[in-house]
């Protein structure tokens, strides 16, 4: 079947350490997204990226950062910058990217990270 | 902020009853979604509706859409325990690439 595998599904990190989140589809899918969620909270954006090779901030990138190598594989890499890493991770995509796209975004199951 | 707002935060029903959730929005929308969230899980997409669709109807979902008021709304008939979760509508805006922005979430649970 067709989807978004995230892992590890939950993860520790202690302080200085850089982490870094998988995620990988097999939807053939051109776009691909990372979110926060904090408890009670909705989704924040962190990156982006609609094509390979090439990624884009949202709206809260400050101590995270990202590759996109390969169109299948979006890995998100936590920085010790990130003072605040706290938090529920997870990992979208969507067939076509473009401000008059109608499509839907599929989701994974999300990393858990917390601090050690 | 561009982020949309669920209404209510938490809705608790009976079993069998209707579920209603009310969203609003700030600026001018290419769509707007709603999905769903199991706890601990990913979002589910449930429905898509466009600026210029007014009502939408997938299975016991109903969405509707008011580009006047900036607001939708999604009722949930007859409700069944499985549909106990978080809601959240989330909009596409009209400027720049396609970015969902989030609503906070409506928790629903339903009660047996």
């Amino acid at each position: 079947d067709g989807g978004i595998t995230q892992s590890p599904k939950y993860l520790f990190r202690k302080e200085g350490q850089n982490v870094t989140l998988s995620c990988e589809q097999n939807l053939n899918h051109d776009a691909m997204y990372w979110y926060r969620q904090d408890p009670g909270q909705g989704l924040r954006l962190i990156y982006y990226s609609q094509i390979v090779n090439d990624f884009q901030k949202g709206d809260i990138a400050e101590g995270y950062s990202v590759s996109r190598e390969k169109k299948e594989s979006f890995p998100l890499t936590v920085t010790s910058a990130q003072k605040n890493p706290t938090a529920f991770y997870l990992c979208a995509s969507s067939p076509r990217t473009g401000w008059d796209s109608n499509q839907p975004q599929h989701f994974g199951d999300g990393t858990r990270l917390s601090i050690l | 902020s561009q982020q949309g707002e669920e209404d209510p935060q938490a809705l608790s029903i009976q079993e069998g009853e209707n579920a209603t959730m009310n969203c609003s929005y700030k600026t001018s929308i290419n769509n707007l979604q709603w999905y769903r969230q199991n706890s601990g899980r990913g979002l589910v997409h449930l429905i898509l509706i466009r600026s210029n669709e007014r009502e939408k109807h997938s299975g016991r979902l109903r969405v509707t859409l008011d580009t006047s008021k900036k607001s939708s709304s999604l009722l949930i008939t007859a409700s069944r325990a499985a549909d106990t979760a978080s809601y959240f509508c989330a909009t596409v805006f009209i400027q720049g690439a396609q970015k969902l922005v989030f609503g906070q979430g409506t928790r629903l649970t339903i009660n047996p």
